[in-house]
């Protein structure tokens, strides 16, 4: 099956730095990435789409300029969290599609602290 | 926009017996996917199980089946013979063929394996 890994798993950066979360598949061609955020006990929150060489579309009250999404390949894009915050911590996660399938794809979540 | 919805935040069931999960969803479209994933402890997002909304069957897998209504815009899922390793949160989730593809999500039920 198609495989998508995210990195780090965990990571706790100090407040005011940013931080870089990296989304790869493995075995596939990812035209299309989604990136989630999930607070405790709570539901996976869209926060953008990313195409391979095109911007990252948004959900509305996501802060592009805090939350920035590069899809620079068909098997990876990345999350940086600029200047992070303590309310930025939550779990982030992944997941990559392509045409054809109907189905996303996983990766494990990265679990982001702020202090 | 479409919705959905899982108005059982908690379930439980004894080991070996057999539980359902309800899910209602609200769209315009007439063809989209629908799956429920599940999500242990470790957080990874796991498949359950999909139904393409032009087939009438209801998909099944191994213990999981679903009951799809597409007229009443209900998709439960149910799991016979529940094991301990069932014990997690289950999202029933909504996804257009087209367009952005992305996957919305429910609030989740957290199911609870009783030994």
């Amino acid at each position: 099956g198609a495989v998508v890994s995210q990195h780090p798993s965990r990571v706790i950066c100090k407040s005011g730095t940013s931080v870089k979360i990296e989304c790869r598949s493995l075995d596939f061609q990812a035209t299309t990435m989604f990136w989630y955020r999930q607070f405790p006990k709570q539901s996976l929150m869209l926060m953008a789409t990313s195409n391979e060489g095109s911007k990252a579309t948004y959900e509305q009250g996501v802060e592009k300029d805090k939350f920035l999404i590069n899809h620079a390949s068909l098997t990876l894009s990345t999350l940086t969290v600029t200047s992070a915050h303590p309310e930025d911590s939550s779990f982030y996660i992944c997941s990559a599609s392509y045409g054809g399938v109907t189905e996303a794809f996983f990766g494990q979540g990265t679990r982001l602290t702020v202090v | 926009a479409q919705t959905v919805t899982q108005s059982q935040p908690e379930m439980s069931v004894q080991e070996a017996e057999t539980v359902t999960l309800s899910c209602t969803y609200d769209t315009s479209e007439s063809d989209y996917y629908l799956f429920w994933y599940k999500q242990p402890p470790s957080r990874q997002m796991i498949l359950v199980i999909r139904q393409e909304a032009y087939k009438q069957q209801n998909a099944t897998e191994n213990r999981f089946s679903v009951n799809f209504q597409k007229a009443a815009k209900s998709f439960s899922l149910k799991i016979s013979d529940s094991q301990l390793g069932d014990a997690a949160m289950y999202f029933c989730a909504y996804r257009n063929p087209q367009g952005a593809q992305k996957l919305v999500f429910g609030q989740g039920t957290r199911l609870t394996i009783n030994p």
